[in-house]
């Protein structure tokens, strides 16, 4: 079983709708999820990150985080054609484990 | 804040010879870096974590007497690919910790390594 499990999609949404992306987890133990952006080509970047349950917001996009269903999730809010990238879900504990990327294409 | 460079961005070398890319935290303090691999397509794929002072902790498979980490500083962490071969062709990334605030990684611009 993967440590960090990610639909590699692709996701395709029109532009100004919501893309929610979806990450679910192995270890309970796991305290710390982040979720990163890549475009192709290039390295992964930052998006936020979530350390308790429920929702934080940060502009246009929210995490979420159900320790109890192991499961992280991110929302993007009037989903742009500049957000198309592939999003990596990481997870926290010893050290970092990555997800396989979700490829999100927003569609003008 | 939180900015790692990353050099060179693209290397081309000749089967045999060694490469080497450095990474550097430009404005914190990073006792933690870790080295990536990324393949077309593919998935981060962790190599070694690095700490400053002392040697470098290889995953599972990676070939610590290649791929030869040294984390010299604070801010300063080089990969060397010794005896290069075309199949170490990749895109090459690391990333730092900061020393003293928050939890997260933060990634350099990545490394192409074309072996011919």
């Amino acid at each position: 079983q993967k440590e960090v499990e990610q639909n590699s999609g692709p996701l395709s949404v029109p532009e100004g709708a919501i893309a929610s992306l979806n990450c679910t987890y192995s270890d309970r133990g796991s305290q710390s999820f982040f979720w990163y952006r890549q475009y192709s080509g290039k390295s992964p970047e930052l998006i936020m990150f979530i350390y308790s349950n429920g929702d934080k917001e940060d502009g246009r996009f929210t995490a979420q985080l159900n320790k109890a269903s192991q499961y992280v999730s991110l929302l993007i809010r009037d989903s742009q054609p500049s957000d198309s990238a592939t999003y990596l879900c990481a997870v926290r504990r010893d050290k970092f484990y990555f997800g396989s990327g979700t490829k999100l294409n927003v569609k003008p | 804040g939180a900015v790692v460079s990353q050099h060179p961005s693209w290397v081309i070398c000749k089967s045999g010879t060694s490469v080497k890319i450095e990474c550097r935290s430009l404005d914190f303090q990073a006792t933690t870096m870790f080295w990536y691999r990324q393949f077309p397509k593919q998935s981060l794929m962790l190599m070694a974590t690095s700490n400053e002072g002392s040697k470098a902790t290889y995953e599972q498979g990676v070939e610590k007497d290649k791929f030869l980490i040294n984390h010299a500083s604070l801010t300063l962490s080089t990969l060397t690919v010794t005896s290069a071969h075309p199949e170490d062709s990749s895109f090459y990334i690391c990333s730092a910790q900061p020393f003293d605030w928050g939890n997260t990684i933060y990634f350099g611009e990545g490394s192409w390594l074309t072996v011919v």
